[in-house]
């Protein structure tokens, strides 16, 4: 198993340009989300998903989109990126939607606004 | 909305020494609590977790510790090896939806 595939690794960006981070994962997991990852911040939550179809805010949504068309994929779509977007971002899936269990990352996308 | 916070920031431990993380949450709800080993370049790595109806649980040479009453919990890493050498990151349930609240992390250096 693949696990949590994130892609690309790194890329930059013009300030006002979009682009799609993609996100899969190959485990049957439910649960999938977003962290950015940010200097002295930790991992701060940008949207969720509990299944295909529905998806939610986290703690930090503004100038993010996402959705959630199949068990396996989660795209973040940046619609006109931002210097302040200029971050780390992993992606997360856990098996259950309800109960406690842990994540499993992928290993992140390097994204840097110019 | 629940708060995690970590300390200390960095911990440097000479190599087979132990290395003790603490975290305190604030809502009294939250009953899983994970830790994360992030190495350089990587994505954070699930460790060990706890839930809230244990006070103690190991594996080999770590461990997680739990006080309900205090809201805190603390990662314990005996005879610490360069290869401990990471960030850790701890978490705490919030809410519904399996949702997580992160610290901010601890760097820890093993020193040889």
């Amino acid at each position: 198993n693949a696990g949590v595939t994130q892609t690309p690794k790194f890329q930059v960006l013009k300030t006002g340009q979009s682009m799609t981070l993609q996100c899969a994962q190959d485990m049957n997991h439910e649960y999938m989300s977003w962290y950015r990852q940010d200097p002295g911040m930790g991992l701060r939550l940008i949207h969720y998903s509990v299944g295909a179809g529905i998806t939610d805010q986290g703690e930090v949504p503004n100038g993010y989109n996402v959705s959630r068309s199949t068990t396996e994929d989660f795209p973040l779509r940046l619609l006109s990126a931002a210097p302040s977007q200029t971050s780390v971002y992993f992606c997360a899936s856990s098996y259950s939607t309800v109960a406690n269990y842990g994540y499993t990352f992928g290993s992140g996308t390097r994204l840097t606004v110019v | 909305g629940e708060n995690v916070e970590q300390h200390p920031s960095t911990l440097s431990v000479q190599e087979g020494d132990s290395a003790v993380i603490k975290c305190t949450y604030s809502d009294s709800a939250s009953n899983y609590f994970p830790w994360y080993k992030q190495e350089l370049g990587k994505g954070p790595q699930l460790i060990i977790d706890i839930r809230s109806n244990v006070g103690e649980k190991k594996d080999q040479r770590i461990a997680v510790t739990l006080n309900k009453t205090a809201k805190h919990f603390s990662l314990h890493i005996t005879e610490t090896q360069p290869e401990d050498s990471a960030v850790y990151f701890c978490a705490a349930s919030m809410g519904g939806n399996n949702r997580l609240a992160f610290g901010k992390g601890n760097q820890v250096v093993v020193i040889p």
